[in-house]
């Protein structure tokens, strides 16, 4: 089936610009996760909701920052006045209700190809 | 705070030849997962190891993990260069769901 996918797939901004990186989970997943990535590291988390709510907004960086998913499904990550640190490819993943799960493979969160992010 | 380490942070490695990459954790957590990155490309599932003691293979890749000693490792047996990729563990924090990645073993493995 389908997996995860992100939108745009790259995408160029000049410092202070406003961008919109768009994601669309596995079908029937609630849980979705955002999470960046720069060059030689590991992805860092950003933010994780539950259906609609984000149920962990610890990861974002500071308030230029936000996330939302209105419908519990696409998600969408907004940066505004960015700036040329925000560059990184931003990675998306989503999984099951964790609530429904008893453990196992399906709490495997599943990766999305990401959205490069650059900064000029 | 919860702390990954992976090591090495590079192995270049021949072909047919065995190596193990270790992750270790700073606090309890009892899930794991390794994942594998194609350069350019996202991650791609491995393994979801939910116990102490658990053990799971594929193919020539075979993790494991042991919660008392907060150390999970990934055994390559008898590489090929189709494993040549960066290899990232991560660790679920406080049951949160959450994951805290390593700073990933970029793995090379040559003729």
């Amino acid at each position: 089936g389908a997996g995860v996918s992100q939108t745009p797939s790259n995408k160029v901004t000049e410092k202070g610009k406003y961008v919109e990186l768009r994601c669309d989970p596995i079908s029937g997943h609630t849980a979705l996760y955002w999470y960046r990535q720069s060059l030689g590291q590991g992805p860092e988390f950003l933010i994780y909701f539950q259906g609609t709510g984000a149920a962990d907004d610890s990861g974002l960086p500071n308030d230029r920052f936000f996330a939302v998913r209105p419908e519990g499904s696409v998600s969408t990550l907004k940066i505004q006045r960015t700036e040329r640190g925000d560059s990184a490819v931003y990675l998306c993943a989503s999984s099951p209700s964790p609530w429904l799960t008893s453990g196992g493979d399906t709490d495997t969160q599943y990766f999305g190809p990401g959205t490069r992010l650059t900064v000029l | 705070e919860l702390k990954v380490e992976q090591n090495p942070l590079f192995l270049s490695m021949q072909e047919e030849k065995n190596y193990t990459i270790y992750c270790n954790y700073s606090t309890t957590s009892d899930r794991l997962y390794w994942y594998r990155q194609d350069p350019g490309k996202s991650l791609e599932s491995l393994f979801v190891l939910l116990s102490n003691g658990a053990v799971k293979q594929e193919g020539r890749l075979m993790a494991s993990l042991d919660t008392k000693a907060r150390l999970s490792t990934l055994h390559i047996t008898a590489a090929v260069h189709d494993l040549s990729a960066t290899y990232f563990c991560a660790v679920e924090m406080d049951s949160s769901y959450k994951l805290i990645f390593g700073s990933g073993t970029r793995l090379l493995v040559r003729p």
